[in-house]
């Protein structure tokens, strides 16, 4: 069965510094994974996604993601982190094709940004 | 423009009182899904429809009705709802490759 795992259910760093949201995952075989953020109030919106093309995925407003097979990882990074990039996280794993088609999600990261 | 349209968005009821939240999708998918959001927990899966009249249960289906008898809609049922079901709920449509989301319900069962 497939199953995500986020590290951390807070995260929080200063204004500029690098973000690091941490996602494992578990799939029987090769998945498609995403990174979805919620703003306060807001549903959700997709940040980026990997689909078995190039390992290192670049998302919206400066994210990216490495898809680590040996690892079963897909971390989230951004450099330098911004205020507004304050809002909750979540990692999700779906198989792809044929009947397999559904989105686990991970609990979620809620990143707080310091002035 | 694509997209999935959930209704109403926001919804107060009165445990036992049976409700409906719509959710529609002009994109031609043909797998569904309804999941709810609770605080700590995530997005966890209620049911999902990989086809007309075809529909199954996700990981807490209890206390929840759904139906599939157009591709387009994909109704959420809370025949007596409960304060345990206050929650935020989403409905989203997917191509197999990807997930299109709903904007959400804010349900407050009192």
């Amino acid at each position: 069965a497939q199953s995500v795992t986020q590290l951390g259910s807070h995260v929080s760093v200063s204004e500029g510094a690098l973000v690091l949201l941490r996602c494992n995952y578990s799939s029987s075989v090769p998945p498609y994974l995403f990174w979805y953020v919620q703003y306060p109030n807001q549903g959700l919106q997709l940040l980026l996604k990997y689909t078995s093309a190039a390992t290192l995925v670049k998302g919206i407003n400066g994210f990216e993601a490495e898809f680590k097979k040996s690892e079963t990882s897909f971390h989230l990074t951004k450099p330098s982190a911004h205020m507004s990039d304050a809002a909750e996280y979540f990692c999700a794993v779906m198989n792809y094709g044929g009947s397999q088609g559904n989105l686990i999600f991970g609990k979620g990261t809620k990143l707080s940004v310091k002035p | 423009e694509a997209q999935v349209t959930q209704n109403p968005r926001y919804l107060i009821t009165v445990t036992g009182k049976k409700l409906t939240v719509t959710c529609s999708q002009n994109m031609n998918h043909e797998y569904m899904s309804w999941y709810r959001q609770d605080p700590g927990l995530g997005l966890r899966q209620i049911y999902y429809s990989m086809n007309v009249e075809v529909t199954d249960k996700g990981d807490v289906p209890e206390g929840y009705k759904v139906s599939r008898k157009e591709k387009r809609n994909f109704p959420l049922i809370l025949e007596s709802p409960s304060p345990n079901q206050t929650s935020l709920y989403f409905c989203a449509s997917s191509s197999g490759r990807g997930y299109t989301f709903g904007s959400g319900t804010r349900l407050t069962v009192v």
